[in-house]
């Protein structure tokens, strides 16, 4: 079984101040993880994965995550917010599928709106 | 990545009618999937689409009200039944890239009356 807690529905920075968006997971084998964003009323857009290569992650946008096994952790990161940064992020979790037409499960997290203040 | 589009991109219908929603991806893709993300939460998997059978839904979804077709590698429709208010959502299909990622549509937003 695999699960994904993030810490904290909403979040409310000022524009330039450092983004951190919190995201736990479980699984009970190594995981694959995401980040997507959603821009109100549009769908997801993915910002980065960590697929098991290099444990800090760079994505589009600026955002950066880093694969913490010790902590089971996947927090996304920011140095400088963008009044564009504004939406809703997802972290999702799944795990290497046995291969054909098997394929692994995405979960997801609840969400975090990060809101950014002029 | 794949580019997916859907339509409608949104649809106001009354109860008890249907809903047929169109996912088209720009490449072959093996596996697509289906998504609800009710109002202000989380993305729920309704079901996954292979080409060539029948669609595997996850627990709480059937398919009666769910039907789902794929009728090649870069296609797929998703019919909501007997439409009812809960069933007012954002329906999100995505594909299946490499190494588990999946790549999403922009959604279809349904209100139903």
């Amino acid at each position: 079984a695999q699960s994904v807690t993030q810490l904290g529905s909403h979040v409310s920075v000022s524009e330039g101040a450092l983004v951190l968006l919190r995201c736990n997971y479980s699984s009970s084998v190594p995981p694959y993880l995401f980040w997507y964003v959603q821009y109100p009323n549009q769908g997801l857009q993915l910002l980065l994965k960590y697929t098991s290569a290099a444990t800090l992650v760079k994505g589009i946008n600026g955002f950066e995550a880093e694969f913490k096994k010790s902590e089971t952790s996947f927090h996304l990161t920011k140095p400088s917010a963008h009044m564009s940064d504004a939406a809703e992020y997802f972290c999702a979790v799944t795990t290497k599928g046995a291969g054909g037409t098997s394929y692994g499960k995405l979960t997801f997290g609840q969400g975090t709106i990060l809101t950014v203040h002029p | 990545s794949a580019v997916i589009s859907q339509k409608p991109s949104r649809d106001i219908c009354q109860r008890g009618t249907s809903l047929t929603i169109q996912c088209q991806v720009d490449s072959q893709v093996t596996m697509m999937f289906w998504y609800r993300q009710q109002p202000g939460q989380s993305l729920t998997l309704i079901a996954t689409a292979n080409q060539g059978s029948e669609a595997t839904y996850e627990s709480g979804f059937v398919i009666d009200k769910f039907p789902i077709s794929r009728p090649n590698l870069t296609f797929s429709t998703l019919t909501v039944s007997n439409l009812s208010p809960e069933d007012s959502s954002i329906y999100l299909c995505s594909a299946a890239g490499p190494i588990e990622t999946q790549y999403f549509g922009p959604g279809t937003r349904l209100l139903v009356l």
